[in-house]
Order: C-alpha cells, then structure tokens, then sequence
C-alpha cells in the first residue's frame, strides 16, 4: 500500500523559505500525481501544486510566483519549496497521491510555524 | 477560482441519526467533487469521489449526492466513530478549492 511521509523544519524564520520532502513507498512517483495541500490554522485548506509522474508541475495561482515543487525519482520523493514566507504561512503541510482529481492517499501532515 | 460554501460549520447528532453536510459551489461543477473526513490529530481520508462514489473501505452508511452546483453528504446512522471534521473539495477547475469544513460531534 502508498505511504507518504513528509519531513522538514517546524519552524522557519519570515522572509526564508519552506522546503518540505515528502518520501513515498509503495508506489513510483514516476506514475500518477503528487501534491501538497495545507490546513491553515482556524481550518482553511489550500491545494498548493502537484508534480506528474513526467515531472511537469501545476501550481495555485496564489503561490506561482514563490512555490516550486521538485522530485528525485532515484529516492522516490518529491519536495516543496515556498519561498519568501510570512506568518500567513503557518500552517500543516500535507502531502498526497492524486488519483484524477481526488487524494486518496495522505501523508501524516507536518506543521511549519513561520516565526521569528 | 470557484468559491465552495460548505454547511454547516458544526453540528451535534445523536447516535444513530441521519446527519446532512452540504456545499454550494460559485459555478457548476459536473459531479467533480469529493468528501473527506478528517479526525482529530489525524490527516484526511476520501470517503466520497465523483460526487456519489464511495472509496473503498469507507462504510455504506456514508454516500453523497448532487449536480450542478449542490452537493451533499449524508451519514447513515450517526457512529461514535463518525465524529470528524468534513470537507468537501472540487476538482472540476484549477486551483482546486475546498469547502471551509464541518465539525461534526456526537450528542
């Protein structure tokens, strides 16, 4: 069965940037869609990106200009990147399988404080 | 981005009764719709995809209905278990958007 597991700093500082790992066994990140989507406190979600099993990326248009996510297929993990973070970033990251447009698959969630 | 207004935010049921969680969305999207439930300290589980399917593994007393723009959840028989945040989320266009949530307790 999938797992994902995401990994990272809890804390990071404003102005930084966030990078996350999310480690996946079970299945090829070479196959199908890989995504990150975080809660933010009070409860909002947010769908933030996804890498496809060519490695092409789609993004949120609220993040385009400071989130990229990247992968290493030799380790099976796919990565965020958000850079220039503010405290409206504090939130549990998750990663996810994508299976056409639903997550049937969840990482545990990790939660980043942006807080100097 | 289309706007999904989720209701309601909370509600109380009693064991074993018939619960209904709705979401509107801004624009019609086409049965691309699906529900998660989301315990405490826990990450989200699909229960309802496609509108009306149900994941494998999720108990028969959840299902889902709707078109359009109305969507609903219901449960079945309220479970001690079933106590959860719910969500719904559309996939019919990018970004992908999720409703606000609610919080489902038992009586």
């Amino acid at each position: 069965e999938v797992q994902l597991q995401e990994s990272g700093p809890g804390l990071v500082k404003p102005s930084q940037s966030l990078s996350l790992t999310c480690s996946v066994t079970g299945y090829s990140i070479t196959s199908n869609y890989w995504g990150w989507i975080r809660k933010f406190p009070g409860n909002k979600m947010e769908w933030m990106g996804y890498i496809s099993y060519s490695g092409s990326t789609s993004y949120n248009p609220s993040l385009k200009s400071r989130i990229s996510i990247t992968r290493d297929t030799s380790k099976n993990q796919f990565f965020l990147q958000l850079n220039s973070v503010t405290t409206e970033d504090t939130a549990t990251y998750y990663c996810a399988k994508k299976f056409l447009g639903w997550f049937a698959y969840w990482g545990q969630g990790t939660l980043v404080t942006v807080s100097s | 981005d289309i706007q999904m207004t989720q209701s309601p935010a909370s509600l109380s049921a009693s064991l074993g009764e018939t619960v209904s969680i709705e979401c509107l969305a801004s624009e019609g999207i086409s049965n691309d719709l699906a529900w998660y439930q989301q315990k405490s300290g826990k990450s989200p589980q699909l229960l309802i995809y496609a509108a009306s399917r149900l994941q494998d593994g999720v108990p028969s007393r959840f299902s889902g209905s709707g078109s359009g723009t109305r969507y609903s959840l219901k449960i079945s028989g309220m479970q001690p278990e079933d106590e959860a945040d719910y969500f719904c989320q559309q996939s019919y266009k990018y970004p992908y958007t999720f409703g606000a949530g609610t919080k489902l307790e038992l009586k």
